[in-house]
């Protein structure tokens, strides 16, 4: 168990529709970073926040937005969702500091149908 | 451009075999380097990773990697393969500057005979 909380684990929904992932970092983490998996094009960085604000922010769609709340935990949302959405969409977090260790979670399963 | 080759993407091996997967880099400068291994259906989890001081880095699950700076490598070593380690294993680098950014190669299959 890495400490990373993810929910949902599996959500099917419509093309067109909107979702929202949810992300607990573990404990005592200030950055948080999302990452998508599909089949076509592997494991993606999709934005980074720190302390509630974007630090990074990698190959995301404009359809695609996340943000931090005060308590760390962290949102992906989805809108217009089209069938190549479907993809296992990782939450991670780590501790301040490059190289440091990032801690995953075990992903939220979305498809769109 | 920065970026992360693993040139298998499917290797299989006998249980009881040696085991090496390949990870080349293309950067300027010395990354941050990782293995992390995901197993069907699970998240990524960190197999060892190296920052600096002795090129050769022990990980869990008695896996080791060695950094060669000459190639540009970190190679994920296992002495003898376990039925349990068939996974798919991901190289991952940190550039500096990169706000602790992991960019991910695209993953090698291991599959284990028994």
């Amino acid at each position: 168990d890495s400490g990373v909380t993810q929910t949902p684990k599996h959500l099917i929904t419509a093309t067109g529709q909107r979702v929202t992932l949810r992300c607990s970092p573990r404990s005592g983490d200030l950055s948080v970073y999302w990452y998508q998996q599909s089949l076509d094009q592997g494991l993606q960085f999709l934005i980074q926040y720190y302390n509630g604000e974007e630090r990074a922010k990698g190959n995301i769609l404009e359809r695609f937005s996340a943000q931090q709340f005060p308590d760390l935990h962290s949102e992906l949302n989805l809108s217009s969702l089209e069938l190549g959405d479907s993809a296992l969409y990782f939450c991670a977090s780590s501790t301040q500091g490059t190289g440091n260790t990032i801690y995953f979670g075990e992903g939220s399963w979305l498809t769109v149908v | 451009a920065q970026s992360v080759t693993q040139p298998d993407i499917h290797i299989t091996v006998s249980e009881g075999a040696s085991l090496e997967l390949r990870c080349n880099y293309s950067y300027g400068a010395t990354p941050y380097l990782f293995w992390y291994v995901q197993s069907p259906g699970q998240g990524l989890q960190l197999l060892l990773k190296y920052f600096s001081g002795d090129t050769l880095v022990q990980g869990i699950k008695g896996f080791e990697a060695e950094f060669k700076r000459s190639q540009s490598s970190f190679n994920l070593r296992k002495p003898s393969v376990h039925w349990s380690d068939a996974a798919e294993y991901f190289c991952a680098v940190v550039f500096s500057g990169g706000y602790n950014k992991l960019i991910f190669g695209a993953g090698t299959r291991l599959a284990v005979h028994p």
